[in-house]
């Protein structure tokens, strides 16, 4: 079945510095979200990329979606204390189920 | 908008109890609900796919008979874990589609319920 893997796994980073997680699927995706679960709560929506190589900007989040539509990133600039949680994204082969990646965990220190 | 509310947050029971899990799309209609199962520090797990007015279609590996759905209107599909037990604990989560449940359907998740088997 579609797997759909995050790096890195654990990212601990000092507030001010950039972060990015990797996500890539096993097979093509239709689209890729990305939503944010800080902890002990639920995933939160962010963003969906739908086309080949698109690229969106949130403030100081950039997400890409790669050329292949199998592979796709999240960038943080200069990262805040807000920021802690963990980033999922989670694809569609399509259908209309939600793959999940296996997440990044981001903490970020004072 | 698309609030989708999930209840109880937090539940309790010994081994051997049912346990029914609500989940209620709040401002919208939802024909497609989605259950999942995450384990601490672990991505979430499909379990089903709830369709209301029709059976729910269940992800290989998840007993029907243990997790019960229900989606009886447009806006509650419920979850019942049938005779529960400690591997049963976890954090279950529901999330409701708006948009007809296509492969571009965004997902709204409720705040999830924190399962513990005694």
């Amino acid at each position: 079945g579609q797997q759909v893997m995050q790096i890195p796994q654990y990212q601990h980073v000092q507030e001010g510095e950039d972060f990015t997680t990797y996500c890539n699927s096993s097979t093509t995706l239709s689209n890729i979200q990305w939503y944010k679960q800080r902890p002990g709560g639920h995933p939160v929506f962010l963003i969906q990329l739908v086309k080949s190589g698109e690229v969106k900007k949130q403030k100081r989040l950039t997400f890409q979606f790669g050329e292949a539509k199998k592979n796709s990133s999240l960038h943080i600039t200069a990262t805040q204390t807000t920021d802690v949680g963990t980033y999922f994204c989670a694809g569609t082969g399509g259908g209309n189920k939600l793959t999940f990646g296996t997440g990044t965990q981001l903490k970020v220190e004072l | 908008g698309a609030v989708v509310s999930q209840h109880p947050s937090w539940v309790i029971c010994k081994s051997g109890t049912s346990v029914k899990i609500e989940c209620r799309s709040l401002d919208f209609q939802a024909t497609t609900m989605f259950w999942y199962r995450q384990f601490p520090k672990q991505s979430l797990m499909l379990m089903a796919t709830s369709n209301e007015g029709s059976k729910a279609t269940y992800e290989q590996g998840v007993e029907k008979d243990k997790f019960l759905i229900n989606h009886a209107s447009l806006t509650l599909s419920t979850l019942t874990v049938t005779s529960a037990h400690p591997e049963d604990s976890s954090f279950y989560i529901c999330s409701a589609t708006v948009g007809g449940g296509g492969p571009s359907s965004i997902q709204y998740f409720g705040a999830g319920t924190r399962l513990s088997v005694l």
